[in-house]
């Protein structure tokens, strides 16, 4: 079964640090990936996304992500983190042959202290 | 350009109940995905409606239901309310071809007691 799962359930970092959060997926053949993020009493919003050509993807907000074919996995990463990236990140993977349904990871409470 | 929008934005209901969640897509999308959060969860899949069928369903049983109407809304209906039905319940929209990025609303939160 096709399944996406995220190392940490919980970072803690202080301003500044640099950020990278895991993400692996099982799935075969090809994918389409995805970073959504989630702040405090806001629906989700797309980070950044994975459909083909440079695995190094750039999103919203200084976000950044590498699609490492042979590893199954989309990493995310930032290399300064702000408070206000306080929030809940997560990784999904849809593909057609499931009719782009997207399957999650069970997403990492990421908080920032100023 | 209109958002993603669900009502109600938060429902309490009792076991054994009927709820029905309803949503509105982004203008110019005909595809709409329904998902539930769970607490401390990532979303579920459930199903997916293009042109008014179920082209897609996660593993959840036929007590959760759905419509798609010819403006591409979309209803979600859950029967015999349990307990673990208690979630946030996403909609999602998107075109059916391109980039296959989904749009999120921001959730009806489903208190089951």
């Amino acid at each position: 079964a096709q399944s996406v799962s995220q190392h940490n359930h919980h970072v803690i970092l202080s301003e500044a640090a640099s950020l990278e959060l895991g993400c692996n997926y099982s799935y075969g053949g090809t994918v389409n990936l995805f970073w959504y993020v989630q702040y405090p009493g806001q629906h989700l919003q797309l980070l950044l996304k994975y459909f083909s050509g440079d695995p190094l993807v750039k999103g919203i907000k200084g976000f950044e992500a590498e699609f490492i074919k042979s590893k199954f996995s989309f990493n995310l990463r930032k290399p300064s983190v702000q408070w206000s990236d306080t929030a809940e990140y997560f990784c999904a993977v849809n593909a057609q042959r499931n009719n782009y349904q997207l399957i999650w990871g069970a997403g990492t409470k990421l908080i920032i202290k100023p | 350009e209109t958002g993603v929008t669900q009502s109600p934005t938060h429902l309490i209901k009792t076991r054994g109940q009927q709820v029905t969640l309803r949503c509105s897509s982004q203008s110019g999308h005909n595809t709409v995905s329904w998902y539930q959060q769970a607490l401390g969860q990532g979303p579920q899949f459930i199903f997916q409606y293009y042109r008014e069928e179920e082209n897609g369903r996660g593993n959840f049983p036929p007590r959760f239901s759905g419509l798609q109407f010819p403006n591409y809304s979309s209803e979600l209906n859950v029967n015999a309310l349990e307990l673990d039905d208690s979630a946030l319940y996403l909609c999602a929209s998107r075109t059916a071809g391109g980039s296959y990025e989904q749009y999120f609303g921001p959730g009806t939160r489903l208190t089951v007691t």
